[in-house]
């Protein structure tokens, strides 16, 4: 069975532009999680949803990110405009029910100069 | 603060040893969980342990839970270089947190 997949793997940009991380979780969990991970700050856990529905935005640092899930298959974050304090690794996540084990794809490394 | 603290934040100990992780967190819990971290890549479920459960074992794997002091422990036996990785604890109640984790170097 395929895991979770997240692109693109790396991405470098520049201050002020846009950046769309993308995640397919597995086919049939219900659960979509995305996580920000630095070495200051650990794992923060900044949205997730439960049926492609948005649950829980409470850590979703600014108006400047914006999440979606438009299907079951597909889950976008998205920083406009982007800073450099926002380089960091950010993960997706899925899982079948709440509170059951959580499967991590193997994130997206953002370097914003 | 942050729920699911580990300690120690580092431990470096030679192949064969037993390497213990400790977590303690402030909420109540539905269960608790412990992931691994490789370099560069996700982290990986190792194993839950629900709330009335007081321990749990997978392979040389051994996890025990007390929730009168809020705490719980990962025992890993006989420890490999390929162990070497970070190992973050998560607690799964009203609130969901995945503590700082503890980064294990274990030596050929």
């Amino acid at each position: 069975d395929a895991g979770v997949i997240q692109s693109p793997r790396h991405e470098v940009t520049e201050m002020g532009q846009e950046v769309t991380l993308r995640c397919k979780p597995i086919s049939g969990h219900d659960y979509l999680f995305w996580y920000r991970q630095t070495m200051m700050r650990g794992l923060e856990l900044l949205i997730y949803f439960n049926n492609n529905v948005p649950i829980d935005d409470s850590g979703m640092p600014e108006d400047r990110f914006s999440a979606k899930m438009p299907n079951a298959s597909f889950s976008t974050l998205k920083i406009q405009p982007s800073e450099p304090r926002d380089s960091a690794v950010y993960f997706c996540a899925s899982s079948l029910a709440e509170g059951q084990p959580q499967h991590f794809g193997d994130g997206t490394r953002l370097s914003i100069l | 603060s942050q729920q699911g603290e580990e300690d120690p934040q580092a431990l470096s100990i030679q192949e064969g040893e037993n390497a213990t992780m400790n977590c303690s967190y402030k909420t109540s819990i539905n269960n608790l969980q412990w992931y691994r971290q490789n370099s560069g890549r996700g982290l990986v479920h190792l194993i839950l342990i629900r709330s009335n459960e007081r321990e749990k074992h997978s392979g040389r794997l051994r996890v025990t839970l007390d929730t009168s002091k809020k705490s719980s422990s990962l025992l890993i036996t006989a420890s490999r270089a390929a162990d070497t990785a970070s190992y973050f604890c998560a607690t799964m109640g009203n609130d969901m947190r995945f503590g700082a984790g503890t980064r294990l170097t274990v030596k050929p």
